[in-house]
């Protein structure tokens, strides 16, 4: 089935502790990216990657760092999480499209983290 | 940068009632528009999409939507709601001014509530 995963499902920890939140397509997708979805504020996003080694800022990249060693995976890294970082976060990802066109994004089921 | 706006935060009605959530974009140029559904505890689904073509879009569920570029809006219609679609509906923007980011630029979301 063609899906993207997300883990974990939720979490707490606490401020300062460095926590991965991983996703993962099945679909050999080109681009990936995470949102954080907020109340009031909808679905924001944080990082993206066009393809392996190539990612870049979204709307509200601090405090977040990302990797994509392989095409598959895009992991979200906290360094060193906030309160304020307490949200709901999404990965989506789609096929690369180029400029004159667009393709759907398909999104995780996300995670929700508390940081205490 | 390109925005989204959806007057209607929280809106209740009845089953079998009509519906119409209002949704404005800004941006001058080139647009794919987009509305998702997020079912309580779910993530994000793809209700409907335009890319191009016939501006009035269907799908699923009964849903269709109208896109009128004079008003800069994408309104989403349905007929006659059920309990089931008790959710919150986004709508979301990408403007085809940024290669290589795919980035979905999202509104602040709808709460629907249907009253059995």
């Amino acid at each position: 089935e063609a899906q993207v995963t997300q883990n974990p499902r939720y979490l707490i920890t606490v401020t300062g502790k460095k926590l991965t939140v991983t996703c993962s397509q099945n679909m050999n997708h080109e681009y990936m990216s995470w949102y954080r979805q907020d109340p009031g504020l909808g679905l924001r996003q944080i990082y993206y990657s066009m393809n392996v080694e190539v990612t870049d800022k979204g709307d509200v990249p601090e405090g977040y760092k990302v990797s994509r060693k392989e095409k598959r995976n895009f992991p979200l890294i906290l360094e060193s999480p906030s309160p304020n970082q307490t949200s709901l976060y999404f990965c989506a990802s789609s096929l690369f499209s180029g400029r004159r066109s667009y393709n759907e994004q398909f999104f995780g089921p996300g995670t929700r983290l508390t940081v205490l | 940068a390109q925005s989204v706006s959806q007057h209607n935060h929280h809106v209740i009605l009845s089953e079998a009632a009509s519906l119409e959530l209002g949704c404005n974009y800004s941006y001058g140029g080139t647009v794919n528009l987009f509305w998702y559904v997020q079912y309580p505890g779910q993530h994000l689904q793809l209700l409907l999409k335009y890319f191009s073509g016939d501006p009035l879009v269907k799908g699923i569920k009964g849903f269709e939507a109208e896109f009128i570029k004079s008003k800069f809006s994408f309104n989403l219609r349905k007929p006659s709601v059920q309990w089931s679609d008790t959710a919150e509906y986004f709508c979301a923007v990408n403007a085809m001014m940024n290669f290589g980011n795919e980035k979905l630029t999202f509104g602040t979301g709808t709460r629907l509530t249907i009253i059995p």
